[in-house]
């Protein structure tokens, strides 16, 4: 059984770029939640998608987007980067959308804003 | 608003020793709470979820942890710490204000084991 994988492992672009980090889940998930974890921190929802619908959105701004397409694969996009925007990006898939389910994470995106 | 707080940003311990890493929480419902650990350049890996089951809950790689309402914590342990234990531990909580499986996290706890 395939893991959670990401794409790409790291990554650097400059204030204002736009970048798109993506995501396969595991097989058989339908529910795909991406994180940000700055440096030192615990990871920060972002937002999570439910069979290709945004069903639940942290404080992140409207230029943070996402994508979850019919094999349940998903994107997040970043537009008009910031330096602030610098993190681990993770991935976690899980079965369903229930609460008490367990997110399989994958190992994540690191982005350097320059 | 929910929270966890971790008490304890770095933790070291001697290898056999045991392992405490504390975690309180904030929710105004019995929670969902979960201890995942993270090593290096890694992503995270579940090692133990509460939902609402036993009080005492038994992981992976001999951890367990007990949650106590009364005390609204969720200490992780493990009794004989191993050199691989060496990593990043984080409580979390499911997040109510949210729908689906979205997860409040703590800050970490850098766990250091020394032979």
């Amino acid at each position: 059984e395939t893991g959670v994988t990401q794409s790409p492992t790291h990554l650097i672009k400059t204030r204002g770029q736009q970048v798109t980090l993506r995501c396969s889940s595991q097989s058989g998930h339908n529910t795909v939640s991406w994180y940000q974890q700055a440096l030192g921190q615990g990871p920060q929802f972002i937002f999570q998608y439910y069979r290709e619908e945004e069903n639940g959105r942290g404080n992140f701004p409207p230029r943070f987007s996402g994508l979850q397409f019919p094999n349940y694969s998903s994107e997040l996009n970043v537009n008009a980067l910031e330096l602030d925007d610098s993190a681990l990006y993770l991935c976690a898939s899980s079965p369903s959308e229930g609460r008490q389910e367990t997110q399989y994470f994958g190992p994540g995106t690191r982005l350097l804003v320059l | 608003a929910q929270s966890v707080t971790q008490l304890g940003s770095h933790v070291s311990v001697s290898e056999g020793a045991l392992v405490l890493l504390r975690c309180n929480y904030s929710s105004s419902v019995p929670p969902y709470l979960f201890w995942y650990v993270q090593y290096p350049n890694q992503g995270l890996q579940l090692l133990l979820k509460y939902t609402s089951a036993a009080t005492l809950v038994k992981g992976i790689n001999g951890f367990e942890a007990e949650f106590k309402k009364s005390e609204t914590s969720f200490h992780l342990t493990k009794p004989s710490a191993h050199m691989s234990d060496a990593a990043e531990y984080f409580c979390a909580v499911s997040d109510l204000n949210q729908a689906g499986t979205a997860l409040i996290f703590g800050k970490g706890t850098t766990l250091s084991v020394s032979s």
